[in-house]
């Protein structure tokens, strides 16, 4: 069993829609919690961070967490064509100020039709 | 700022030659880390520096070395190139208490054959 599990899609969806992007995880030492984008041919980039459990809010972005049932999730609302992507989730334990070793998932490739 | 930067972009090495991937960063980051993506694997770490002159393995070490004499680069080395070394390589750095933050660079697409 993988740490990370991410449903690799591919996720295609019309314009406007709202998508969501989950991952569950085993580890329970994992304590924060990350998702980037990565465009094609292009390394990641850091969309959100969230620490423990609860919702965090940017923009369209919003992050999820649930400690208590292993799972997390990436809600896009308003979804653009420039949202399409490749989105992974990434996780990863540690005292504040060290250098962290991520675990990643798979990634879910995200198609926004116009 | 450029960022992290790696060269070369592309390569294609035959089984047993060796290379080195470069990769240099100007944002005074502390931390570095060397990943592999495979095609629906998302990104193992390989190897990582917290600071120069200090290096640890990662979850894929196999074949693999790096140094870090200063703080801004980070080269990895292929010994011995194999074809289950093919992968595309990104080059990562990260700072202090954000060490999740981790800026990527654009990659290096590797082909051994």
């Amino acid at each position: 069993q993988k740490e990370v599990e991410q449903d690799p899609g591919p996720l295609s969806v019309p314009e406007g829609a709202i998508v969501s992007l989950n991952c569950t995880y085993s580890n329970s030492a994992f304590q924060y919690f990350m998702w980037y984008r990565q465009y094609s041919r292009k390394g990641p980039e850091l969309l959100m961070y969230t620490y423990s459990s609860g919702n965090k809010e940017d923009g369209r972005f919003t992050a999820q967490v649930d400690k208590s049932s292993k799972y997390i999730s990436l809600f896009i609302r308003d979804s653009q064509p420039s949202d399409s992507a490749t989105y992974l989730c990434a996780m990863s334990w540690g005292s504040s100020g060290s250098a962290r070793q991520l675990t990643f998932g798979s990634g879910t490739q995200l198609t926004v039709l116009p | 700022n450029a960022g992290v930067t790696q060269t070369p972009k592309f390569r294609i090495l035959k089984i047993g030659q060796s290379m080195t991937l470069q990769c240099t960063q100007d944002m005074n980051h502390n931390y570095m880390y060397w990943y592999r993506q495979d095609p629906g694997m998302g990104l193992k770490l390989i190897y990582y520096s917290v600071g120069a002159g200090i290096t640890d393995k990662g979850e894929v070490p196999n074949g693999y070395n790096v140094s870090r004499s200063t703080t801004e680069d980070f080269p990895l080395r292929l010994e011995l190139a194999a074809p289950s070394q093919t992968s595309v390589y990104f080059c990562a750095s990260s700072y202090g208490v954000r060490g999740d933050e981790q800026y990527f660079g654009p990659g290096t697409r590797l082909t051994v054959t």
